[in-house]
């Protein structure tokens, strides 16, 4: 069965501390694998995008990687800054016809000054 | 430049009436996507269209009905509203080689 679990369910942290969130997926066969931000109230909004052969990718102070063999993501926050309080959702291509996707639960992070 | 947007942003029906959400984007995507978004759980694709005139169904269509009379527009249609049809509903559109993007949301109050 294709599936996205992400790791941990909530975070908090301090300001200015780095952090990272994980994503394990089921999905085959793999297409890509992108990150989204969720600010509360908001709709998600694209960070990255990695395909299979594509094993990191960084958009300012965040720092996706890819690990394809074991099906395993992980988004680096650097630096955290209290607008980075938001949900950040995994999602996970698989080739077909048009790609389909399945989205994580999200992980919620919370980050207190 | 709008991007992608929905309409209305917040309701709340009664069970069994009727409404429809409207999806518009100014980005010429070909894709148009509607999810609902539930606590706890990612975001589920209801229906979803590959171009004008088609649509096609998702993980969760039931209860629903969607159009696509022209490009830019993506409807949503509730036949007759349950209170498990309560939730926050997503519309993403997308290029054949760009990211999603995403409207704002509709929150959806089944009474």
């Amino acid at each position: 069965k294709n599936q996205v679990e992400q790791s941990p369910q909530s975070l908090i942290i301090l300001e200015g501390k780095n952090c990272t969130l994980q994503c394990n997926y089921t999905v085959s066969p793999f297409s890509n694998l992108r990150w989204y931000k969720q600010d509360t109230g908001r709709g998600p909004v694209s960070l990255t995008i990695m395909t299979f052969s594509e094993n990191t990718k960084s958009n300012g102070r965040y720092t996706a990687t890819l690990d394809a063999d074991t099906k395993q993501s992980s988004l680096h926050i650097t630096a955290s800054q209290l607008s980075d309080s938001a949900s950040y959702i995994c999602v996970v291509a698989w080739r077909t016809s048009y790609d389909k996707v399945i989205f994580g639960p999200g992980t919620s992070l919370s980050v207190i000054p | 430049n709008a991007g992608v947007t929905q309409t209305p942003k917040f309701r709340v029906l009664k069970t069994g009436q009727s409404m429809t959400l409207l999806c518009a984007q100014d980005m010429n995507h070909e894709y148009m996507y509607w999810y609902r978004q539930d606590p706890g759980m990612g975001l589920r694709l209801i229906h979803y269209s590959v171009g004008e005139g088609t649509t096609a169904k998702g993980e969760v269509p039931d209860g629903y009905n969607v159009s696509r009379l022209k490009k830019q527009n993506f409807l949503l249609g509730l036949e007759s509203a349950a209170p498990s049809q309560t939730s926050v509903y997503f519309c993403a559109s997308r290029g054949r080689n760009t990211e999603a993007f995403f409207g704002q949301g509709t929150r959806l109050t089944v009474v």
